[in-house]
């Protein structure tokens, strides 16, 4: 396995374009979660699937963004009609949980390397 | 709410230990996270502690936790050139089948002067 993979790892597009941004993660993990990060911050949470389902999203999330993780494995994440605000590295992240979960669990994640996205 | 704060800057000398502190205002149990970002990279898992724990060590990395004062640090011992990136503290609340989504610090830029 070779770790969370994303696709592009850079993007530039105009102002009022869509476009689309693919995760692949760990095989065996049954999470993916999708960060937002701008310049000189930490990640933010935006959303995150258990397996084919979304079961949180951030206010971070406008009507403009879409998330998807149809059969439980790759996700994408769609943003329409982009804006110069929405600049930023896109991270994608997976974990495994398993149910029931004990304090002791470890439950970090595994980051890819981030789409890297640049609207002028 | 949470928050998480850290300091932005640290620098030190190669082959000495660096500090890297960190706050948190989460009251119930959580995990607390250590990740490292190189640039242009995504983020790297370095080490975690669970609040039940008061130090963790693993290698050149320490990580103490002081519940009282929801303090969190990360020693890095005999600090390398290639330790040079940019160090968030994350917390995680346990939330037993929740979203265990992360709250980041807004990172410790970290530079080692050879």
């Amino acid at each position: 396995d070779t770790g969370v993979s994303q696709n592009p790892r850079h993007k530039i597009t105009k102002r009022g374009q869509n476009v689309t941004f693919r995760c692949d993660p760990i095989s065996e993990h049954n999470r993916l979660y999708w960060y937002r990060q701008t310049l000189g911050q930490g990640p933010e949470f935006l959303t995150y699937f258990q397996n084919e389902a979304q079961l949180e999203k951030s206010r971070l999330l406008s009507d403009r963004f879409s998330a998807e993780r149809p059969k439980g494995s790759f996700s994408t994440l769609e943003i329409q009609r982009t804006e110069q605000g929405d600049s930023a590295m896109y991270l994608c992240a997976s974990s495994l949980l398993i149910l029931p979960p004990t304090a002791d669990d470890h439950y970090g994640y595994t980051f890819g390397s981030g789409t890297r996205l640049t609207v002028v | 709410g949470e928050d998480v704060e850290q300091s932005l800057f640290l620098s030190v000398r190669e082959g000495d230990s660096s500090v890297i502190n960190c706050t948190y205002t989460d009251s119930s149990s959580t995990y607390l996270y250590w990740y490292k970002q190189e640039p242009g990279a995504g983020l790297q898992l370095l080490t975690y502690i669970f609040s039940n724990m008061d130090m963790k060590q693993d290698q050149r990395l320490t990580v103490l936790l002081n519940k009282k004062d929801k303090h969190l640090s990360l020693r890095i011992a005999d600090t390398q050139t290639g330790d040079s990136a940019i160090y968030f503290c994350a917390e995680s609340p346990y939330s037993g089948a929740g979203s265990y989504q992360l709250t980041f610090g807004k990172g410790t830029k970290l530079s080692v002067i050879p």
